[in-house]
């Protein structure tokens, strides 16, 4: 069972298009971190949140935290090609424990 | 400055075969994560070390072992290796940071098929 759900599974957009996609879990959590991996590739760290309703922007990406630190959200303006990649959520639940990842969602822009 | 180094990077087993991988970081992390990767389910975390000499089980620890004998290595064994054990192996490692975070710095993967 999956702690963390992330929808969509899948996306494919044109480029130019803007895009949300989420990450959710039924447990509260002391910080989110969201990763981009590209193929063949480990993943690597894009931004962490650790105040709900945490806003952070990094160029075209916002990150959003919830305000009951249960669920966050990865919007990208005007996605480019170079965007296309993994994009997983993960989660620790207090300061000090093991980190968990999302299934992530699988982007692709096509240009 | 190298990171975090896996070896190897391909390997093919048949079943019941024994193996080791090997991760080394450089950063002087304590954190250390051996995941796999399989198709759909994103990163499934198999054992974890909160430094030398400890090891935890995480979400999918069975038919694994691991070894944190000194600080910069955490090896991940398989003892008789099965099909769905087929999978891409990350390590990782991180900082100990009191009240805050800790980025993850992956190895490039270590790619398993288990005939």
């Amino acid at each position: 069972t999956q702690l963390l759900e992330q929808s969509p599974q899948f996306l494919s957009i044109q480029e130019g298009e803007n895009l949300t996609v989420y990450c959710n879990s039924s447990s509260v959590f002391s910080s989110l971190q969201w990763y981009r991996q590209e193929p063949g590739e480990g993943p690597v760290l894009l931004v962490t949140v650790v105040t709900g309703g945490e806003v952070k922007k990094l160029k075209r990406l916002t990150f959003q935290f919830g305000d009951a630190r249960k669920d966050s959200s990865l919007h990208i303006t005007a996605a480019q090609p170079g965007d296309t990649g993994l994009y997983l959520c993960a989660f620790r639940k207090t300061s000090y424990d093991k980190v968990i990842f999302g299934p992530g969602t699988s982007l692709s822009v096509i240009p | 400055n190298a990171g975090v180094t896996q070896t190897p990077k391909f390997r093919v087993l048949k079943t019941g075969q024994s193996m080791t991988l090997l991760c080394a970081q450089d950063m002087n992390h304590e954190y250390m994560y051996w995941y796999r990767q399989d198709p759909g389910m994103g990163l499934r975390l198999i054992h974890y070390s909160v430094g030398e000499g400890t090891t935890a089980k995480g979400e999918v620890p069975d038919g694994y072992n691991v070894s944190r004998l000194k600080k910069q290595n955490f090896l991940l064994g398989l003892e008789s290796a099965a099909p769905s054990q087929t999978s891409v192996y990350f390590c990782a490692s991180s900082y100990r940071l009191a009240g805050a975070t800790g980025e993850l710095f992956f190895g490039e993967g270590s790619r398993l098929t288990v005939l």
